[in-house]
């Protein structure tokens, strides 16, 4: 059971480039969430979704992008990379509101 | 808007002694949840609380919820190396979908 997957793992851009994260998960759940992590730092939610068509944002969710087309997949879309958007990011899933979350391992992004 | 406030932000200790971290919230909370997140790698679900004054444990950890639904803790005795990492309470709101975190608690343990 592959759980949640995050691709790259690891990344750098360019100032001014655009990238997509994915995330998929395997677990039929209707939940998900991306975060972003900075250094020594908690976790900060970007986006969210409650189903596929269906996505909210978070708390920080300037200069990103999400799409939910499906209930395995919900890729995060950056456009014109900066360097504040150095950070890790973790992509998390859960069957229900309230409930247990799964995470992805992360995919480090630096912007150079 | 929701404010959660996680305390302390550090925690250095000694190997066998106890510690406590605490989430304090201003409003009331559906439920709330502990994540356990090792160095380098990514948080990992211990707990949910629900109830109004739950207490649940897991061998030498100790979770409870307060009565008033608004502060959390988590009790480590006996700190041993495998519980270094940084511990997060996350929380949701009954009048949204939003699961959301504190800052952590990084846990140091000095052997």
């Amino acid at each position: 059971n592959a759980g949640v997957t995050q691709t790259p793992k690891f990344r750098i851009l360019k100032i001014g480039q655009s990238m997509t994260l994915q995330c998929t998960q395997d677990m039929n759940h209707n939940y998900m969430y991306w975060y972003r992590q900075d250094p020594g730092m908690g976790l900060k939610l970007i986006y969210y979704s409650v189903g596929a068509g269906i996505t909210d944002k978070g708390e920080v969710p300037n200069g990103y992008n999400v799409s939910r087309s499906t209930t395995e997949d919900f890729p995060l879309r950056l456009e014109l990379a900066a360097p504040s958007q150095t950070s890790v990011y973790f992509c998390a899933s859960s069957p229900q509101v309230n409930t247990e979350a799964f995470f992805g391992q992360g995919t480090r992004l630096t912007v150079v | 808007g929701q404010q959660v406030m996680q305390i302390p932000q550090y925690q250095h200790v000694q190997e066998g002694e106890d510690f406590t971290t605490y989430c304090n919230s201003s409003t009331t909370l559906s439920n709330i949840q502990w994540y356990k997140q090792r160095p380098g790698g990514h948080p990992v679900f211990l707990i949910q609380l629900v109830k109004s004054g739950e207490v649940k444990k897991q061998k030498r950890l100790t979770f409870q919820f307060g009565e008033a639904k608004k502060n959390s803790s988590l009790h480590i005795t006996a700190t041993q190396t495998t519980d270094v990492g940084t511990y997060f309470c996350a929380y949701g709101t009954s009048n949204d979908y939003k699961l959301s975190f504190g800052a952590g608690t990084t846990v140091t343990v000095r052997a």
